[in-house]
């Protein structure tokens, strides 16, 4: 079976930088994906790590350590508009197909 | 590129009522997915389809439930008879063959409500 863990909610202010954990339990692993989804919107794919390390896009970083069974998205300068849902996600492997597996979700309010 | 397409974006059903959801992926994808979303119990993967053939139907939650996709273009999600419970946003999704499964591009969502 399948479970990811994540915080389900989290709160910063604008410019701050935030740090959104993801611990994950898995048959077989092929990477960690994240996902943003504002209020009211569609899931919007942001990074993947299917290797160690950190992978830098712009103020959005992500994290993975398969040892650990662990990662986390950081977010740098935050801002207004980063205020959304955010989902890690794993593929699971199941009866011979895989699939992907999303976490409940953390919720980021940003304030002034 | 336009993304992924659904329609209707909104539906408003009495119980015991079809409702067919459309999706029309993006140009050039290979794989096509159907999510479920709710407060419940989030983000649901219903069915994917790979090259137009349906691979894991293991989240549709009964036989009330089908999807098709008659070409690479277009594919539906069926529910008939309809029933409050159904209430939630449908998401398709769609990706990349050399992309797999990891980097899934979702359309705007269908809100369904079933009276």
């Amino acid at each position: 079976g399948q479970s990811l863990e994540q915080p389900s909610e989290v709160t910063a202010v604008e410019g701050a930088i935030v740090q959104i954990n993801c611990t994950y339990q898995t048959s077989g692993f092929y990477g960690l994906s994240w996902y943003q989804q504002h209020d009211g919107g569609a899931p919007t794919f942001l990074s993947y790590n299917a290797l160690d390390g950190l992978e830098e896009t712009g103020r959005f970083s992500s994290f993975l350590s398969r040892s650990d069974s662990y990662g986390y998205l950081l977010l740098q300068e935050l801002q207004m508009k980063d205020s959304a849902s955010y989902f890690c996600a794993v593929r699971e492997e199941s009866g011979g197909y895989n699939k992907l597996i999303f976490g409940a979700g953390t919720r980021l309010a940003v304030h002034p | 590129d336009a993304g992924v397409i659904q329609s209707p974006r909104h539906e408003v059903t009495e119980m015991g009522q079809e409702v067919t959801l459309r999706c029309k992926p993006i140009s050039g994808h290979d794989y096509l997915f159907w999510y479920r979303q709710t407060m419940m119990r989030g983000l649901e993967l219903l069915i994917y389809f790979n090259n137009n053939v349906p691979i894991d139907d293991s989240g549709m939650p009964e036989d009330r439930f089908s999807a098709k996709m008659p070409n690479a273009s277009f594919s539906t999600l069926k529910i008939q008879p309809s029933e409050p419970r159904d209430s939630a946003v449908y998401f398709c999704a769609s990706s990349r063959q050399r992309e797999g499964q990891d980097t899934q591009y979702f359309g705007p969502g269908t809100r369904l409500t079933v009276l």
